[in-house]
């Protein structure tokens, strides 16, 4: 079964620093999907970044980028010019293009700013 | 366009209750996915409805059903509630044409405290 690893309970940044959030997953498929969810204390999940398994070029969405490496099943977010607004938990998520009703969630990470 | 809404917000019940809880997809999102969000960990997927149908479960026991409606909206039913039922509840709505990777939108959440 696919596992998501967050291994960084808290992290913390000064504003306008970066900051780089690991995740690092298990699975025996080819074909998958990788995202980053924030998650500030309104609760409502909020998708940051996503990649997708096939390209190898690492996902960009303003400041926030990622680090894909496929064979070492790792995937980091980097939060460049760190703002306030970016506190929040901060969730690796997994899910299969064979099967895609089961997105596997890590423990989360809490940024602090 | 509306987004993903959930009832009620929050809710107190005893153990052995049921309870029911409410969501309404994204406009033109006919699938929604079920998550149980235990306090300090990441969400747990619980099932999926797409077109009023269930189209898969995680590792949750027969007590958590669910419904989709024909406007898409869908409710999750828990039975013989017990304390490890205390959680968020989240749902989220997607569309096969919402991209490849089928992003997943997400509501507010459920409080749910069993007591």
């Amino acid at each position: 079964a696919q596992t998501v690893t967050q291994s960084q309970p808290e992290m913390s940044v000064q504003e306008a620093e970066t900051v780089t959030l690991s995740c690092t997953y298990d699975t025996s498929e080819s074909d998958y999907y990788l995202f980053w969810y924030k998650q500030p204390p309104s609760r409502q999940m909020i998708l940051v970044i996503r990649q997708e398994a096939y390209k190898q070029q690492n996902a960009t969405e303003n400041r926030f980028s990622v680090n894909f490496q496929k064979a070492a099943k790792s995937f980091s977010l980097k939060i460049s010019d760190s703002q306030l607004g970016d506190a929040a938990m901060y969730f690796c998520a997994y899910r299969s293009a064979y099967n895609n009703n089961d997105m596997r969630f890590g423990a989360g990470t809490r940024l602090t700013v | 366009e509306t987004g993903v809404t959930q009832s009620p917000t929050h809710l107190i019940k005893t153990r052995g209750q049921q309870v029911t809880l409410r969501c309404s997809s994204q406009s033109g999102h006919n699938t929604v996915s079920w998550y149980q969000q235990a306090l300090g960990q990441g969400p747990q997927f619980i099932f999926q409805y797409y077109r009023e149908e269930e189209n898969g479960r995680g590792n949750f026991p027969p007590r958590f059903s669910g419904l989709q409606f024909p406007n898409y909206s869908s409710e999750l039913n828990v039975n013989a509630l017990e304390l490890d039922d205390s959680a968020l509840y989240l749902c989220a709505s997607s569309s096969p044409t919402s991209g490849r990777g089928n992003e997943q939108f997400f509501g507010p959440g459920t409080r749910l405290t069993v007591l």
